[in-house]
């Protein structure tokens, strides 16, 4: 298909780990991104990661991107309770950027 | 942080009325988008543009129209507004370059009763 494809919802305890997951569709898109979405407000950028790069690790954050299988994931250490929010993977296609549908991530204390 | 801002943030209004959601962005950035985002969380292309007196339509097809006479204001209008117009609608903004990431506004809530 031609959709970027995320899990709708992971629910974690707080200071576990949290990765979400996203499959692409293009593969020549060069940069692929992680947004997150908290409540009433717009998109945030979390992180990107460069096509030819396998791994990109910032803070808490660590994204992998597996190109031959066009997956790619998110990974929050300790996740806290702000880390609760909606989080958007996209790939740059056509010069725009196509989203997945979200990942609604929900920590509980 | 970006510096990117949608006005009005929350807007309750009746069936007919002509509607004009405004976006301003301080960061010089040719390229300007807005989304309309669903209930259900999908974000949907409607409209973006290049620059100055480009202006072309998304992947979702919209009643709505935009213009982009000035670099930094991306304005998007509804002149007859319906129920179905209901939704939260994103503006963003991103530099030259077809890599460069997309910053949001803080988006506007449209009820239309």
């Amino acid at each position: 298909g031609e959709d970027v494809e995320q899990s709708l919802f992971l629910s974690v305890r707080e200071g576990d780990s949290s990765v979400i997951n996203c499959t692409y569709t293009d593969s020549s898109s060069t940069y692929l991104y992680w947004y997150k979405q908290e409540p009433g407000a717009g998109l945030q950028l979390l992180t990107y990661i460069f096509s030819n790069m396998d791994m990109k690790q910032d803070q808490r954050l660590t994204v992998l991107l597996n190109k031959k299988d066009k997956h790619l994931s998110l990974r929050i250490a300790d996740t806290q309770t702000g880390d609760s929010a909606i989080y958007f993977c996209a790939e740059n296609r056509y010069s725009t950027l196509t989203f997945g549908k979200g990942t609604m991530l929900l920590v509980s204390p | 942080e970006a510096d990117i801002y949608q006005t009005p943030r929350y807007l309750v209004i009746g069936t007919g009325k002509k509607i004009t959601l405004e976006c301003s962005q301080t960061m010089g950035h040719d390229k300007m988008y807005w989304y309309q985002q669903d209930p259900g969380m999908e974000l949907h292309l409607i409209h973006y543009s290049y620059g100055v007196n480009s202006t072309e339509k998304g992947d979702l097809s919209s009643e709505s129209t935009v213009s982009r006479i000035r670099t930094e204001h991306f304005p998007l209008t509804l002149e007859s507004a319906r129920p179905s117009h209901t939704s939260q609608y994103l503006c963003a903004s991103s530099g030259t370059g077809s890599n460069q990431p997309q910053h949001f506004g803080d988006g506007t809530r449209l009820s239309i009763l």
